[in-house]
């Protein structure tokens, strides 16, 4: 079973900060987050194993709550380059499971 | 030097025809997967081979049949396409099944007219 994402989409102007939400019905092992620019392939960006865990990839980072089977993506002080659709996956039996994605458009 | 190549990267063909899309990954993984990406950019998995065995099918339809001659390879042939079909698809591989990082190929656009 996939991934629930928030917001589907958001706008911001570069400089800004968003956070995008992931959360799933099923026990999360690990949360994956990958960025997909349009017309490329999907590019991966961290994944986080351990409740708890927070990384942080440029000024992009993540955290994972295991007990409450959430992740959160946070883009700080954005710039027009983080522009795309982000998606996180969820790891279960063999298989990475995408969300429907959040689509990020910074404007200058 | 390209990690995980598919070829083609456009097909355009009618309904009822078979086409088939191939995948090679130079990383050294052992397992290699399919998504379908629609157009509303739902990435979705559909198939996953681990050292040339089928691990994961996920509910596709028969005429879908993906095929791993060794482990660094993973084609896909589809038969009898049907509109539906039309979408983005994605060969992606993985040092081990469902973990870690994937890496994904550039995408085969199909067109069923």
């Amino acid at each position: 079973q996939q991934p629930v994402q928030s917001p589907q989409a958001v706008i911001l102007r570069e400089g800004e900060d968003a956070v995008i939400n992931c959360s799933s019905s099923k026990a999360l092992y690990s949360v994956h987050w990958y960025r997909q620019k349009h017309g490329e392939a999907p590019v991966f960006l961290m994944i986080l194993l351990k409740g708890g865990e927070q990384k942080g990839h440029d000024k992009i980072s993540a955290s994972f709550n295991e007990k409450k089977q959430q992740s959160s993506l946070y883009l700080t002080a954005s710039q027009l380059s983080y522009s795309g659709t982000y998606f996180c996956g969820s790891s279960n039996d063999y298989k990475l499971s995408f969300g429907a994605g959040t689509t990020v458009t910074v404007r200058a | 030097d390209t990690a995980v190549s598919q070829t083609p990267k456009y097909l355009v063909t009618q309904m009822g025809n078979d086409k088939s899309i191939k995948c090679e990954q130079n990383l050294g993984h052992d397992t290699m997967y399919w998504y379908k990406q629609d157009s509303k950019k739902f990435l979705k998995i559909m198939f996953s081979y681990n050292n040339k065995e089928l691990i994961i099918n996920e509910t596709v339809p028969n005429r879908f049949s993906p095929k791993s001659p060794d482990k660094a390879h993973l084609n896909l042939h589809i038969n009898s396409l049907e509109l539906g079909d039309s979408a983005v698809y994605f060969c992606a591989s993985s040092q081990v099944a469902g973990t870690g990082e994937l890496f994904f190929g550039e995408g085969s656009r199909l067109t069923v007219l």
